[in-house]
């Protein structure tokens, strides 16, 4: 069982649509993340809120914006996505940014994009 | 450039037959090397941390070793439910206003045979 939720598991959708992301963190951590893992590439880092203020944004395409609403929850919503932007999202948490904390992962929203 | 390199991309042993996967690493500063496994459609679940050369850690079949330029996972006598995506990521030390955070390998797919 993780301590990190997210939802929907799976996501179809067109080129034109919006949709969004969620992630829930029980952990009581201060920091999310978003990762995006596509196949046969590592892992890679999307954004970081730490006390709901976003950290870093590694150079991701706008069509993806991140909501960090409180410490516990964390949105990415999606417009206008390519197909090459279907992978496997990702969201973690840890206690802090600093520090030698562990980062904990939800099962992931496999994204299509068709 | 930092980077990570796992090997090999793929092993595939027979019950009982013990291996050990790479993590070779390439990094300004480490704070820590993390290692997660990752089942199909799951995300990454946390196995360990080593954060200084001669470190060790087990974990049931599992044990984890540092130096200055690699890491290895020694699995002993695996079983079928080991099979998984083993994955190496290594923490930097933060420097200045920069948020340390994870650099990932591609990861190891272990297949294990009754």
């Amino acid at each position: 069982e993780t301590g990190v939720t997210q939802t929907p598991r799976h996501l179809v959708m067109g080129m034109t649509n919006k949709k969004s992301l969620k992630c829930e963190q029980h952990l009581g951590h201060n920091a999310m993340y978003w990762y995006k893992q596509s196949a046969k590439k590592p892992l890679e880092l999307m954004f970081v809120y730490n006390f709901k203020e976003q950290t870093e944004n590694n150079s991701v395409p706008s069509r993806f914006s991140p909501e960090c609403p409180n410490s516990s929850h964390l949105f990415l919503h999606l417009h206008t996505l390519q197909p090459e932007d279907s992978a496997l999202y990702l969201c973690a948490s840890s206690q802090s940014l600093g520090g030698y904390d562990t980062i904990y992962f939800g099962e992931g929203s496999w994204l299509t994009v068709v | 450039e930092d980077q990570v390199t796992q090997s090999p991309e793929a092993l595939r042993l027979q019950e009982g037959e013990s291996s050990s996967l790479n993590c070779s690493y390439t990094v300004s500063g480490l704070r820590g090397l993390f290692w997660y496994r990752q089942d199909p459609g799951k995300g990454p679940e946390f196995l360990f941390t080593l954060y200084s050369a001669g470190e060790e850690k087990e974990k049931e079949r599992l044990k984890a070793t540092l130096t200055k330029k690699e890491s290895f996972l020694h699995i002993t006598a695996p079983k079928p439910e080991d099979s998984a995506t083993y994955l190496c990521a290594v923490q930097r030390v933060n420097y200045g206003g920069s948020q340390g955070n994870l650099i990932f390998g591609k990861g190891t797919k272990l297949s294990v045979k009754p």
